[in-house]
């Protein structure tokens, strides 16, 4: 069973650009969240993605977007970098929308420069 | 809203010594699920223990056991003869109607030798 990946491992933007993001969740599960983790804090919800509609989203403005394709795997797209979005961007997945139990990827350590 | 709220940023003990870390949370919700998750060095959130809160039982899973006490909303970790590999970040997360983890701010364990 292969456990959640995510792509690439760290990335160095400056201001202004646009980043992507990818995850591949666990084999079987339809649920993807995506959380920012700033440094020495708690992750917070960005969103949710349930069978590639999103469902749910934290307080996060519409630069963070996303997709989830019919495999499952996902993207989070970052418009209009600013330096605050530098952070540990985490991915979960979960088997089902109602499912508690998320697992989680190792992360992508972004810097905006 | 849910909240979770940690107030030990730092502790320390020796290795073979037993520790207990607090969380609290808020929620007028009555079925949930509450989580200890352990983010070591290397990034990656692993999933420690997870507590039903309709279940009156303490969850247990090896030298991790929680004290979980509904009505004062409290969801404490006791790690039992702890070891150097117990060093981490860990955060306490609450899970409700809206499907999403709601994070505390967590709490560094240092494990001396």
């Amino acid at each position: 069973e292969t456990g959640v990946t995510q792509s690439p491992t760290h990335l160095i933007k400056t201001r202004g650009q646009q980043v992507t993001l990818r995850c591949s969740s666990q084999s079987g599960h339809n649920t993807v969240s995506w959380y920012q983790q700033a440094l020495g804090q708690g992750p917070q919800f960005i969103f949710q993605y349930y069978r590639e509609e999103e469902n749910g989203r934290g307080n996060f403005p519409p630069r963070f977007s996303g997709l989830q394709f019919p495999n499952y795997s996902s993207e989070l797209n970052v418009n209009a970098l600013e330096l605050d979005d530098s952070a540990l961007y985490l991915c979960a997945s979960s088997l089902g929308l109602t499912a508690d139990t998320q697992y989680f990827g190792p992360g992508t350590r972004l810097t905006v420069l | 809203a849910q909240t979770v709220t940690q107030s030990q940023p730092e502790m320390s003990v020796q290795e073979a010594e037993t520790v207990t870390l607090s969380c609290t949370y808020d929620t007028s919700e009555s079925n949930y699920y509450l989580f200890w998750y352990k983010q070591p060095p290397s990034r990656q959130m692993i999933l420690v223990i997870r507590q039903e809160a309709y279940k009156q039982q303490n969850a247990t899973e090896n030298r991790f056991s929680v004290n979980f006490q509904k009505a004062a909303k409290s969801f404490s970790l006791k790690i039992s003869d702890s070891q150097l590999g117990d060093t981490a970040m860990y955060f306490c997360a609450f899970f409700g109607s809206n499907y999403q983890l709601i994070w505390g701010a967590g709490t560094k364990l240092i494990i001396k030798p």
